[in-house]
């Protein structure tokens, strides 16, 4: 079955400490979102990449960094800067990066403080 | 930059009643238009789109959304809800020719259907 794998799905960070999120899509999508999911502030864009080796900050980017250097895979780092984490992650893919194409979800990471 | 509200942020129905949830945003250009819902356990999913066109979109599950340019909006509706629509319902926009490659999501609603 094709769709979008984000691990793990439940991560806990220290304090000081930096810590990856894992999204694969094998959708063959170029496009790759990653959105924060707080109660009652719905999803915030935080990074989205067009295509590999591509990517730009979205609305509230300070505190988390990217790569995407294959197509299928675009890890998100929350680091230290980041002052509160705690926050439900959702990874996305669509077929291009033009805002018309419907975006494929994955099922999230809970990441929480220690 | 572009803004979608969602003004319900919590509603509770009966089964049978008949649901509108609400939903508008801010850009004056020309835009595309989606639902999206998120049933309990489950990830998010697309209901329906509107790009051009019709102005009344229908979707899944007996869904339908109404796009009225002049007031920026882009309600969601359905006659008679049931128990299994008890979920969260996000609305987004992408504003084109903005340079944003990407869909700007309202706070969502959160519908509880009573059995």
């Amino acid at each position: 079955d094709g769709g979008i794998t984000q691990s793990p799905k439940y991560l806990f960070r220290k304090e000081g400490q930096n810590v990856t999120l894992s999204c694969e899509q094998n959708l063959n999508h170029d496009a790759m979102y990653w959105y924060r999911q707080d109660p009652g502030q719905g999803l915030r864009l935080i990074y989205y990449s067009q295509i590999v080796n591509d990517f730009q900050k979205g609305d509230i980017a300070e505190g988390y960094s990217v790569s995407r250097e294959k197509k299928e895979s675009f890890p998100l780092t929350v680091t230290s800067a980041q002052k509160n984490p705690t926050a439900f992650y959702l990874c996305a893919s669509s077929i291009v990066s033009d805002g018309d194409q419907p975006q494929h979800f994955g099922d999230g990471t809970r990441l929480s403080i220690l | 930059a572009q803004s979608v509200s969602q003004h319900n942020h919590h509603v509770i129905l009966s089964e049978a009643a008949s649901l509108e949830l609400g939903c508008n945003y801010s850009y004056g250009g020309t835009v595309n238009l989606f639902w999206y819902v998120q049933y309990p356990g489950q990830h998010l999913q697309l209901l329906l789109k509107y790009f051009s066109g019709d102005p009344l979109v229908k979707g899944i599950k007996g869904f339908e959304a109404e796009f009225i340019k002049s007031k920026f909006s882009f309600n969601l509706r359905k006659p008679s809800v049931q128990w299994s629509d008890t979920a969260e319902y996000f609305c987004a926009v992408n504003a084109k020719n903005t340079g944003r490659r990407a869909l700007t999501f309202g706070s969502g609603t959160r519908l509880q259907v009573q059995p």
